[in-house]
């Protein structure tokens, strides 16, 4: 139990357009759903938490018009990086909570965007 | 403030045990997890403790002392795919995670 998917897995876009990531939990219904950033050999970094239905809480510096976030059920959240540029480039995690273990966060495979 | 203390690089020998500590300061508690991090992959997790005492899965063992503010992972009977990173993962009193640095274990046959 406590599957949580992402997809894609690899993505690659010129500088200027927009992608979008999904985040789904398979078998439990996500209370509260995490996006996070990790650039190489660093930890990773909590960009924003989101509850359905509402507004998701961006974490200091991160900007939240530039990094959408949709919490639209229960068991999916996209994140859409807008205008991406190169430095947008990084290994991108969701994770989910919720379930019998309301307290852990399970996390999907990631998605790596590489920006040209 | 929060702080959390783990060493950056651990070296063992495959089938041997290996402890892996995790201090921690912090003004609110509400558990302490352990995850693993293969190299270019997401971070899988291993334990959850919020009471004193012992977890143990297969041949992984966590173990919390909240009054020394204190935790350990135990991994027994080593194998080569147990080499990755070793997060010691705090949750706070507003359930937010505060990651650690991790601790890199290398396996050698």
């Amino acid at each position: 139990g406590a599957v949580v998917s992402q997809h894609p897995s690899w993505v690659i876009c010129k500088s200027g357009t927009s992608v979008k990531i999904e985040c789904r939990s398979l078998d439990f219904q996500a209370t509260t759903m995490f996006w996070y950033r990790q650039f190489p050999k660093q930890s990773l970094m909590l960009m924003a938490t989101s509850n359905e239905g509402s507004k998701a809480t961006y974490e200091q510096g991160v900007e939240k018009d530039k990094f959408l976030i949709n919490h639209a059920s229960l068991t999916l959240s996209t994140l859409t990086v807008t205008s991406a540029h190169p430095e947008d480039s990084s290994f991108y995690i969701c994770s989910a909570r919720g379930g019998q273990a309301q307290e852990t966060q399970y996390f999907g495979p990631g998605t790596r965007l590489l920006v040209l | 403030g929060q702080n959390i203390d783990q060493p950056t690089e651990m070296t063992a020998t495959e089938g041997a045990i290996v402890q892996i500590n995790c201090t921690y300061q912090t003004s609110g508690f509400n558990g302490l997890f352990w995850y693993q991090q293969h190299a270019g992959e997401a971070p899988t997790f291993l334990s959850y403790n919020v009471l004193d005492g012992l977890e143990e899965k297969g041949r992984f063992s966590s173990v919390l002392s909240r009054s020394k503010g204190y935790s350990y992972l135990l991994l027994k009977e080593l194998q080569m795919k147990d080499s990755a990173s070793y997060l010691c993962v705090l949750m706070d009193s507003n359930y937010q995670l505060i990651w650690g640095a991790g601790t890199k274990l290398i396996i050698k046959p």
